[in-house]
């Protein structure tokens, strides 16, 4: 079963600052990695996916996550935060087996405030 | 074109009560998923659906929680009667690949009070 922690329920960066959000996963197989974000009053939109191939994923508004089999983790990063990146932030994980149809799991979330 | 859409937004019931969430999934999108935030807790899945059948229900808490796809467009969740645990922002989303490979599209959730 897979499952995901994120460390850290809330983070402050000041505008302009590096934006780092910790992930680490449990999965017994290879996994796909997710992160979501979820603007006030609105849906969870994908930020970025990693399923096989270049570790270094890039996704919208200027984030990206690197898969660190090693270490378990996915962290997400942003090098100069800006105030509209004020949002929850949620990592999750899949079974990453072709051909398998399986559920996506959700962290915690973590939820980023950006400070003028 | 039209995201998922989910009603209503915020619902207020006591315990007892019977509560239905409707969603409406991204036109021509077989698969449908509801989840489920219990508040500080991560997103929980509850189901999936592929067009009107029910291709994985092992997220459903228990029989008081009945969820249903007819003709395979809409979905409501009905949940009789509601407990003060099951209050939280039920999450239906859609896609048209089934997942992980298919990108899922969230609805803004539907809030449930059960006071």
């Amino acid at each position: 079963a897979q499952s995901v922690t994120q460390l850290g329920s809330h983070v402050s960066v000041s505008e302009g600052a590096l934006v780092l959000l910790r992930c680490n996963y449990s999965s017994s197989v290879p996994p796909y990695l997710f992160w979501y974000v979820q603007y006030p009053n609105q849906g969870l939109q994908l930020l970025l996916k990693y399923t096989t191939g270049a570790t270094l994923v890039k996704g919208i508004n200027g984030f990206e996550a690197e898969f660190k089999k090693s270490e378990t983790s996915f962290h997400l990063t942003k090098p100069s935060a800006h105030m509209s990146d004020a949002a929850e932030y949620f990592c999750a994980v899949s079974d990453g087996l072709m051909n398998r149809d399986d559920k996506i799991i959700f962290g915690k979330g973590t939820r980023l405030h950006i400070l003028p | 074109e039209a995201g998922v859409t989910q009603f209503p937004s915020h619902s207020v019931i006591e315990k007892g009560q019977t509560v239905t969430l409707r969603c409406d999934p991204i036109s021509g999108h077989d698969n449908l998923y509801w989840y489920r935030r219990v508040m500080g807790k991560e997103i929980k899945f509850l189901l999936h659906f592929v067009k009107e059948s029910k291709q994985d229900e092992s997220g459903m808490p228990n029989n008081r929680f009945l969820a249903e796809r007819t003709g395979g467009t809409y979905s409501t969740l009905k949940v009789q009667p509601a407990e003060l645990e099951d209050s939280g922002v039920y999450f239906c989303a859609s896609s048209q690949e089934t997942a992980p490979t298919g990108e899922l599209f969230f609805g803004e959730g539907s809030r449930l009070t059960v006071l």
